[in-house]
């Protein structure tokens, strides 16, 4: 089945450890984003990457970084920096220039103490 | 920048009745498209209905249809027999319209969450 598939389900890391977040996607989509979800907000734009070997930062890139080495894959680092690491993060593709509709999986729960 | 705003926080329903979620957003564009993305409680994002501003025929997806206002800048949400599986949060997102290569990133409301009741 095509799909966004994101893993784990729930993550928990203890403060001052990096940890990475896996996205994965079989629905040949060039563009892939990361977005982050607290209690009572919208989602708002962590990454977002148009192709493979390039990405831009979104509205609250600070403390996160990426990679784009395949078309299928978009891992998410949050680090140690980042002053509130606990949320839900959630992954979407869009497919070509044609297309303006993004597609989320299901997303990771981070929890960092 | 483009904001959007949901003016309900919270909303709910009886089970078979009509109800309708507000939003307003501000921009300056004139060639956009905006969305309503519901999130039950299994947190999964699913697009429920998708509007092209150029368009002024409202979009319908069977329950579910617009009230598209371009120059009030508004876009409601009607579900129409609601079901208990309709309970959720639903959130309006805005999007520009690009020419080319261009982010398409998503500006989000904070969202409304929905409850029907049986």
């Amino acid at each position: 089945d095509g799909g966004i598939t994101q893993s784990p389900k729930y993550l928990f890391r203890k403060e001052g450890q990096n940890v990475t977040l896996s996205c994965e996607q079989n629905l040949n989509h060039d563009a892939m984003y990361w977005y982050r979800q607290d209690p009572g907000q919208g989602l708002r734009l962590i990454y977002y990457s148009q192709i493979v070997n390039d990405f831009q930062k979104g509205d609250i890139a600070e403390g996160y970084s990426v990679s784009r080495e395949k078309k299928e894959s978009f891992p998410l680092t949050v680090t140690s920096a980042q002053k509130n690491p606990t949320a839900f993060y959630l992954c979407a593709s869009k497919g070509g220039s044609s297309s303006y509709e993004q597609y989320f999986g299901p997303g990771t729960r981070l929890t960092v103490t | 920048a483009q904001t959007v705003t949901q003016s309900q926080p919270e909303m709910s329903v009886q089970e078979a009745e009509t109800v309708t979620l507000s939003c307003t957003y501000d921009t300056s564009e004139n060639n956009y498209y905006l969305f309503w993305y519901k999130q039950p409680p299994s947190r999964q994002m699913i697009l429920v209905i998708r509007q092209e501003a150029y368009k002024q025929q409202n979009a319908t997806e069977n329950r579910f249809s617009v009230n598209f206002q371009k120059a009030a800048k508004s876009f409601s949400l009607k579900i129409s027999d609601s079901q208990l599986g309709d309970t959720a949060m639903y959130f309006c997102a805005f999007m520009k319209h690009h020419r080319g290569g261009s982010n398409y990133k998503l500006t989000f409301g904070k969202g409304t969450l929905l409850t029907v009741n049986p």
